[in-house]
């Protein structure tokens, strides 16, 4: 079992729609949880970091189950721009630091 | 540039020949990741450099893969006897802290593929 999974997609969503994507973790010591974006063929950029009482960055929010060990990330009235692929990241201590990656779940948002 | 810096960018090498693949952190930065991205895959942990600690090396696929990191910033990876599954694009990232909450910053990647 892969030590975080995301569903791979792709989500084919029209502009302005709602769409929102789980993450799971099997590690129940991870201690710190964020989203990347990738556009293709580029590198990971941060998205936002998800905190334990959930959070907000504008169309974005970021939410985490501990009990259940998951993540989600809501994106509201898509864009076009929001085409990328979103990779979950855990992140533990348990002897070292440990950074776990999902393989990411893609999004195409259509006109 | 204020950025992650990777060279080369694209390497192509024939089955058997070492590469050698260097990465440029943020100045300052204490914390430089190694990952590896197959075509369509996510990214796979390869090792972790933090400050002056012994490196986490549990991610390297094998031994024909070392890394190292001079003065606590250039980092060299370094694949020997390359095989044709070692085809990937290799991303170095760097982080100011480390540890559980610093962001990190990727740098562009090296793609390499094995013939």
């Amino acid at each position: 079992r892969k030590e975080v999974e995301q569903d791979p997609g792709p989500f084919n969503v029209p502009e302005g729609a709602t769409v929102a994507f789980n993450c799971t973790y099997s590690n129940s010591a991870s201690q710190s949880f964020f989203w990347y974006r990738q556009d293709c063929r580029k590198e990971p950029k941060l998205l936002m970091s998800v905190y334990s009482s959930g959070n907000e960055d504008g169309r974005f929010t970021a939410q985490l189950n501990r009990a259940s060990q998951y993540i989600s990330l809501l994106i509201r009235d898509s864009k076009l721009s929001d085409s990328a692929t979103y990779l979950c990241v855990v992140r533990s201590y348990t002897g070292g630091f440990k950074t776990i990656f999902g393989a990411g779940t893609r999004l195409f948002v259509k006109a | 540039g204020a950025g992650v810096s990777q060279s080369p960018s694209n390497k192509v090498t024939e089955k058997g020949k070492d590469v050698e693949l260097r990465c440029d952190p943020i100045s300052g930065h204490t914390a430089l990741y190694w990952y590896r991205q197959s075509l369509g895959q996510g990214l796979e942990f390869l090792i972790y450099f933090q400050g002056n600690s012994a490196p986490d090396k549990s991610g390297l696929p094998s031994d024909r893969f070392s890394a190292e990191r001079t003065g606590g910033s250039v980092s060299t990876l370094t694949i020997q006897r390359t095989q044709q599954e070692d085809s990937a694009v290799y991303l170095c990232a760097s982080s100011l802290s480390g540890g559980l909450t610093g962001e990190l910053f990727f740098g562009e990647g090296s793609r390499l593929t094995v013939l």
